[in-house]
């Protein structure tokens, strides 16, 4: 089975601090994915990374960047945390071949105060 | 602009009927559609697949229906049990060019009463 873990269930920070959530596969997956989730709008992909060291933005990623120095470990990083990143933030991998689905880890819950 | 759309926000059905959850989408060069259940507190965990060159795809109490003239997709549940109970998204993916991007819709909550 595939594993995606997400380092923390819940988090707690303050604006203005540079939060960083971090996401680790077991399955030697070249793709990985940050998406947000919000009531009422779904998943939006952040960013995402097609190998190690590659990058590209998503749909919303005003305000966060990413790190992929490990193929098996990919880092959202918030600049500067405002309250309006306060949401779920889900990490995903999949095999890049075919038509492989993406597979999620249980998601941090990230409030900013 | 909402290129894959999940019209009803609920859904409410008693167990052992059919649930149908129902997905629109308005972009022609998808060609791979997806259908994951997420619980509270829990991340999406993959379900069912489909791609363009069919029409249907089943996997045991659950089927996936695809309509491509009409860009509809359709998830099919059946009995319906009360674990069923999630909210249910489907995705869809473009074919060509950055195909590794999903683009979701923003779920149905599926409740399943016993």
């Amino acid at each position: 089975d595939v594993k995606v873990t997400q380092s923390s269930r819940y988090l707690v920070k303050r604006t203005g601090e540079k939060v960083f959530l971090e996401c680790v596969q077991d399955m030697d997956h070249e793709n990985m994915f940050w998406y947000r989730q919000d009531p009422g709008l779904g998943l939006r992909l952040i960013y995402f990374s097609y190998d190690v060291k590659m990058k590209e933005k998503g749909d919303i990623p005003e305000g966060y960047s990413v790190s992929r120095e490990k193929k098996e470990r990919f880092s959202l990083i918030l600049e500067s945390a405002s309250t309006n990143q306060t949401s779920m933030y889900l990490c995903a991998s999949r095999e890049n071949w075919g038509n492989q689905p993406q597979h999620f880890g249980d998601g941090t819950r990230l409030s900013i105060l | 602009d909402q290129q894959v759309k999940q019209n009803s926000p609920s859904l409410s059905v008693q167990e052992g009927r059919i649930s149908i959850l129902n997905c629109d989408y308005t972009n022609s060069m998808f060609d791979y559609f997806l259908w994951y259940k997420k619980y509270p507190a829990e991340g999406p965990t993959f379900l069912i697949s489909i791609s363009s060159i069919k029409d249907k795809n089943e996997d045991g109490r659950f089927t996936v229906f695809l309509n491509k003239s009409a860009k509809h997709l359709s998830l099919h549940i059946v009995p319906s049990q009360p674990g069923d109970s999630a909210v249910y998204f489907c995705a869809t993916r473009r074919s060509g060019g950055s195909n590794y991007k999903l683009t979701f819709g923003k779920g149905t909550l599926l409740t399943v009463n016993p």
